[in-house]
């Protein structure tokens, strides 16, 4: 079985200030890893994902997001926050050795960015 | 990337009613549709996988009778909320899943309301 966990309902950042939302994981085997964000009654946005190689990946509108293997974590982070980076994220994982390509997300992170 | 359109976009029904939602994708071929279901300030909670020419595979506690999957083609899975009840309102998003880029691309999601 998979899971996901993001032990932060809300995270609360004033704008300008480093941002970091908190995943871990837990998979059997290599784990492929996805951040989502959600904007209010709008499906999901893809912002980066790990495979392989690199631990740091880079993805959309300046976030990144570190894989750390032996934490099982993938925390989403970002250098200098905007108030437009208010909305909910979501991590997923999926199983390399999952054929059936179900990803399984977390329960969500409300990012807050104030003014 | 790719894009997956979701029709109607919302929609406000009367208890007893069957609706249908569409899910196509737009700049690609989809073997494989995702049906998930939303509850406000809830994660996503995968309902079922939808094959194209193939039955869907529900997740356990979704009543297939209830929820209705065609994926008559490589482009555009339904789903219909037969007779359908107040409790069955909910933000509801499909995906498609791209083997070439290993990962899945969502809809915008369809808001249904049933009174």
């Amino acid at each position: 079985a998979q899971s996901v966990a993001q032990p932060e309902d809300q995270v609360n950042v004033a704008e300008g200030n480093p941002l970091t939302v908190k995943c871990t994981y837990s998979v059997s085997g290599n784990p492929y890893l996805f951040w989502y964000v959600q904007y209010p009654n709008r499906g999901l946005q893809f912002l980066l994902k790990y495979i392989t190689g690199d631990n740091l990946v880079k993805g959309s509108y300046g976030f990144e997001a570190e894989f750390n293997k032996s934490q099982t974590s993938f925390h989403l982070k970002k250098p200098s926050a905007l108030v437009s980076d208010s909305a909910l994220y979501f991590c997923a994982v999926r199983g390399q050795n999952n054929a059936g390509n179900m990803l399984t997300f977390g329960g969500g992170t409300r990012l807050m960015v104030k003014p | 990337g790719a894009v997956v359109s979701q029709h109607p976009s919302r929609v406000i029904c009367k208890s007893g009613t069957s609706v249908k939602i569409e899910c196509r994708s737009l700049d690609f071929q989809a073997t494989t549709m995702f049906w998930y279901r939303q509850f406000p300030k809830q994660s996503l909670m995968l309902m079922a996988t939808s094959n194209e020419g193939s039955k869907a595979t529900y997740e356990q506690g979704v009543e297939k009778d209830k929820f209705l999957i065609n994926h008559a083609s490589l482009t555009l899975s339904t789903l219909t909320v037969t007779s359908a009840h107040p409790e069955d309102s909910s933000f509801y998003i499909c995906s498609a899943r791209v083997d070439f880029y290993n990962e899945q691309f969502f809809g915008p999601g369809t808001r249904l309301t049933v009174l």
